[in-house]
């Protein structure tokens, strides 16, 4: 696609359900990543994907999160029993690939807003 | 201690007026590089300009110039002729070592308001 799509826009959930949000990257961009950005905060930086493999995920906070790429396109961030405190909006980026010398610039989706109850 | 800071919560501007967002970094890494990223109301995080460690001239990108002192561990970004559609989140962000990516560290943000 044109841009990094993103689904939900938003979700409400209940404490303790389970919850998926959805990635579609730019088509050819082998470098997927996921942050986190909590309100009047900045992005931090969740885990991220080179291909199918999750080359980085020391900034998922706990076992409750978890992420896939299967197929090396499309990601989706997986977490179990939802707390309150996982509230925010998760963004997900992609760039050409990793390892890039220069800028290697990410281009950010819109983000999936997640609000628990 | 914080990597990115950045210690103006909120600005203002007048239009057409030139503005510095102030941004200081902490890191021991003698490869990184600093970015900076706007994010209006919609909630996008749009990417303005890069500047890599070891560059020797300040990065421009239109109106947006990126003032790097290395030494002071300081890049501010600097807006020229700002415009109304310039009002939104302003974000630093670096990058710590050669081969990190998109494993980017934020700092807080500053608020942009520009007035007509």
């Amino acid at each position: 696609g044109a841009g990094v799509s993103q689904t939900p826009s938003n979700k409400v959930t209940e404490k303790g359900k389970y919850v998926e949000l959805r990635c579609d990257p730019i088509s050819g961009h082998t470098a997927l990543y996921w942050y986190r950005q909590s309100l009047g905060q900045g992005p931090e930086f969740l885990i991220y994907f080179q291909g199918t493999g999750a080359a980085d995920d020391s900034g998922l906070p706990n076992d409750r999160f978890f992420a896939v790429r299967p197929e090396g396109s499309v990601s989706t961030l997986k977490i179990q029993r939802t707390e309150r405190g996982d509230s925010a909006v998760y963004l997900c980026a992609s760039s050409p690939g990793q390892g890039v010398a220069g800028a290697n610039v990410l281009t950010f989706g819109a983000g999936s807003r997640l609000t628990v109850l | 201690a914080q990597k990115i800071t950045q210690t103006q919560p909120g600005m203002f501007v007048q239009e057409k007026e030139a503005v510095t967002l102030d941004c200081t970094y902490d890191t021991s890494d003698p490869s990184y590089g600093l970015f900076w990223y706007k994010q209006p109301s919609s909630g996008e995080m749009i990417f303005l300009i890069y500047q890599g460690s070891y560059d020797q001239q300040n990065a421009t990108e239109g109106r947006y110039s990126l003032n790097f002192q290395k030494a002071r561990k300081s890049a501010n970004l600097v807006i020229s002729a700002s415009q109304l559609g310039d009002s939104a989140m302003y974000f630093c962000a670096m990058r710590e070592g050669p081969n990190q990516g998109g494993k980017l560290i934020f700092g807080q943000g500053t608020e942009l308001s520009v007035k007509p």
